[in-house]
């Protein structure tokens, strides 16, 4: 079964301040992908980065980090610089497995939920 | 043009009633997805769907029934609801069997009372 924890369920942070999201997944497949999405107050889910699992290496977009580590099974994200509205929830989410038991479906992480104060 | 669309955005109903949530992307996907997000934020899969083929129900209780009467299109059914199916449900879509990321519709959120 896959499983994905975000231990933290809540951050607060001043602006400016960097802010770190930690990821932890279980996994039996050798192949997979993880996500990250972000929810906003408004409610919508909006997808940030995708990464399949033999790519290792960091990626940098604007003030947003990844850190995908195998060895220890964690997806971490950093958001640099925080600005209020980087205010949100944000989820990780893992997908993978037989195409027919599976089917690209993602299995979610509880949430982080980020404040950040002006 | 909004790539994954509900319908409605709020619904409030009385506990018994019967009640359709709409979807529909534009995105020329084959797969499309419902997924339930509750109180505590916790989203889950229930149903997914390829080109009306059900792939995926994960354990939904039979109230609720999908239906996918062409691959743009997966409206999500419920019948005698119940207080506890009070959630946020999410319609989403993806391209088929290359695990790429799901476009997620903008959520309706369902009140029972």
């Amino acid at each position: 079964a896959q499983k994905v924890t975000q231990a933290q369920t809540e951050i607060s942070v001043v602006e400016k301040e960097d802010v770190t999201l930690d990821c932890v997944y279980e996994t039996r497949d050798t192949t997979y992908y993880l996500f990250w999405y972000k929810q906003p107050p408004s409610g919508e889910l909006v997808f940030l980065i995708r990464r399949n699992s033999f790519d290792e290496q960091n990626e940098i977009s604007g003030r947003y980090s990844w850190n995908f580590q195998k060895s220890t099974s964690s997806f971490n994200f950093t958001i640099t610089a925080s600005q209020v509205v980087d205010s949100a929830v944000y989820f990780c989410a893992l997908s993978g497995g037989q195409w027919k038991a599976a089917g690209n479906k993602l299995t979610f992480g509880g949430g982080t939920r980020v404040l950040v104060k002006p | 043009d909004t790539a994954v669309s509900q319908t409605p955005k709020y619904l409030v109903t009385q506990m018994g009633n019967d009640k359709s949530i709409k979807c529909e992307q534009n995105l020329g996907h084959d797969t499309m997805y419902w997924y339930k997000q509750d109180s505590k934020k916790f989203l889950k899969i229930m149903f997914s769907y390829n080109n009306k083929e059900l792939i995926i129900n994960e354990t939904v209780p039979n109230r609720f029934s999908p239906k996918s009467p062409d691959k743009a299109h997966l409206n999500l059914h419920i019948n005698s609801l119940e207080l506890g199916d009070s959630a946020v449900y999410f319609c989403a879509s993806s391209p088929a069997r290359l695990n790429t990321e799901a476009f997620f519709g903008q959520g309706t959120r369902l009140t029972v009372v």
